[in-house]
């Protein structure tokens, strides 16, 4: 199962505060991507990258900010303006080669006290 | 803009039995559509892609562009089918999921 992995697992933090979630990938691909999956609502995009310090909103990103440093790096921050931050969040990536796939990590299910 | 719709959110089904997962879309250009699978504490998976044309699991899907539908179908569902299913679309270098079908097979 390698290959992407979220951290942590489950976290908790007040309401008002920033909160980062990490997502790492060491399978070389270029695109990566963040959802945020609900019950009832499927998964919905938040941000993606298709390259290294370049990215988009996805259909959901106020209240989300993220960074693209580094090709095996895509970071989210869930800021104090998300209005319903409590969800499970899902990272992604995706090969240049094999265009059609998207590989998952475990995700982080965060909870907002 | 792209949509997908899964119209059902649960479907139960017994062991044996035929069931299809039904999934619409809507795209301008040329579609590419996939069926994801959660099994239950697993990642979220890739099943199948319709350019394949594939069976994967006894699973077959097919695009139909005139009804603009991509329906996920198994002749004899086992109990290791049950999980959450999504229909996906690929376009605009992202890909957009259905709000999902949670199967469940029983005995």
């Amino acid at each position: 199962d390698g290959g992407i992995t979220q951290s942590p697992k489950y976290l908790f933090r007040k309401e008002g505060q920033n909160v980062t979630l990490s997502c790492e990938q060491n399978l070389n691909h270029d695109a990566m991507y963040w959802y945020r999956q609900d019950p009832g609502q499927g998964l919905r995009l938040i941000y993606y990258s298709q390259i290294v310090n370049d990215f988009q909103k996805g259909d959901i990103a106020e209240g989300y900010s993220v960074s693209r440093e580094k090709k095996e790096s895509f970071p989210l921050t869930v800021t104090s303006a998300q209005k319903n931050p409590t969800a499970f969040y899902l990272c992604a990536s995706r090969s240049s080669v094999d265009t059609d796939t998207q590989y998952f990590g475990p995700g982080t299910r965060l909870t907002v006290l | 803009a792209q949509r997908v719709t899964q119209p059902e959110k649960l479907l139960s089904v017994f062991k044996g039995a035929p069931v299809e997962l039904k999934c619409n879309y809507s795209y301008s250009g040329s579609p590419e559509l996939f069926w994801y699978v959660q099994y239950s504490r697993q990642r979220l998976q890739l099943l199948l892609r319709h350019i394949s044309r594939e069976s994967i699991k006894g699973f077959t899907a097919d695009l139909n562009k005139g009804e603009t539908s991509f329906h996920l179908k198994k002749p004899f569902a086992q109990e290791e089918d049950s999980a959450m299913y999504y229909c996906a679309l690929s376009g605009d270098y992202k890909l957009s999921f259905g709000a999902g079908t949670t199967v469940t097979v029983r005995a």
